[in-house]
């Protein structure tokens, strides 16, 4: 299994500034990616994190507003930029072992926007 | 575009009780389906994954099947319990392996 840990686990913003969240795996995992779930909402597949290279984005999702960096097989960044009260959401991160096909998630990063 | 449903949103039963959640999904397509479990304030808990090519997974009490040619997977709990309250979510996964996920059934065991 892996275990994913997210910083900040809990985060007030003010409305215009922009917040980057961290995604720590204890494993090298080959797949990593970023969620939103919005308050009373499912998850939202935001974006695939790819090592070295540009993620890849969901349609409705674009880079300049959460720009993501994954410089190795075990950590990504996701950053949500110019916040206002809509992105107030959990922002999870998740990853896929090669050994196996199963998805871990961190505890997700509680973001209130005022 | 693959849809993931889940039937009932919210149930609750008293402690004991076997129940079965449903999930459906659109496109039988698919590589893989897991069921998380989510505490309010917190993240998810995987509980089960199923290979499209299986019929069903067990872990302790509980029990997921899968019949992919009619879009359908079920997640049976035996024995209830007060713990086992928490947010259901059924995930299905294409060859990517990004994860499509349902709303969730809010299960609620009373003692």
């Amino acid at each position: 299994s892996a275990v994913i840990s997210q910083k900040p686990s809990r985060d007030i913003c003010q409305r215009g500034t922009s917040l980057t969240i961290q995604c720590q795996v204890d494993s090298q995992v080959t797949m990593m990616f970023w969620y939103r779930q919005q308050p009373g909402q499912s998850l939202t597949l935001i974006a695939t994190a790819n090592q070295g290279s540009e993620a890849t984005y969901e349609s409705g999702f674009v880079i300049d507003k959460f720009p993501i960096s994954r410089p190795n097989l075990t950590f990504s960044t996701l950053t949500v930029s110019n916040m206002s009260p809509e992105d107030s959401s959990i922002y999870l991160c998740g990853g896929g072992l090669s050994s196996g096909n199963t998805i871990y998630f961190g505890e997700g990063s509680w973001l209130t926007v005022v | 575009k693959q849809e993931v449903t889940q039937i009932p949103a919210a149930l609750s039963v008293p402690e004991g009780e076997n129940l079965v959640l449903n999930c459906s999904f659109t496109d039988s397509a698919i590589y893989n389906l897991q069921w998380f479990r989510q505490d309010p304030g917190k993240g998810l808990t995987s509980l089960l994954l199923i290979q499209s090519s299986q019929r069903e997974q067990t872990s302790g009490r509980l029990n997921a099947s899968l019949d992919k040619s009619s879009g359908r997977s079920t997640l049976y709990i035996a024995a209830s319990q007060p713990g086992d309250s928490a947010t259901y979510l059924c995930a299905v996964s294409g060859s990517a392996r990004q994860l499509t996920f349902g709303s969730g059934t809010q299960l609620t065991v009373l003692p």
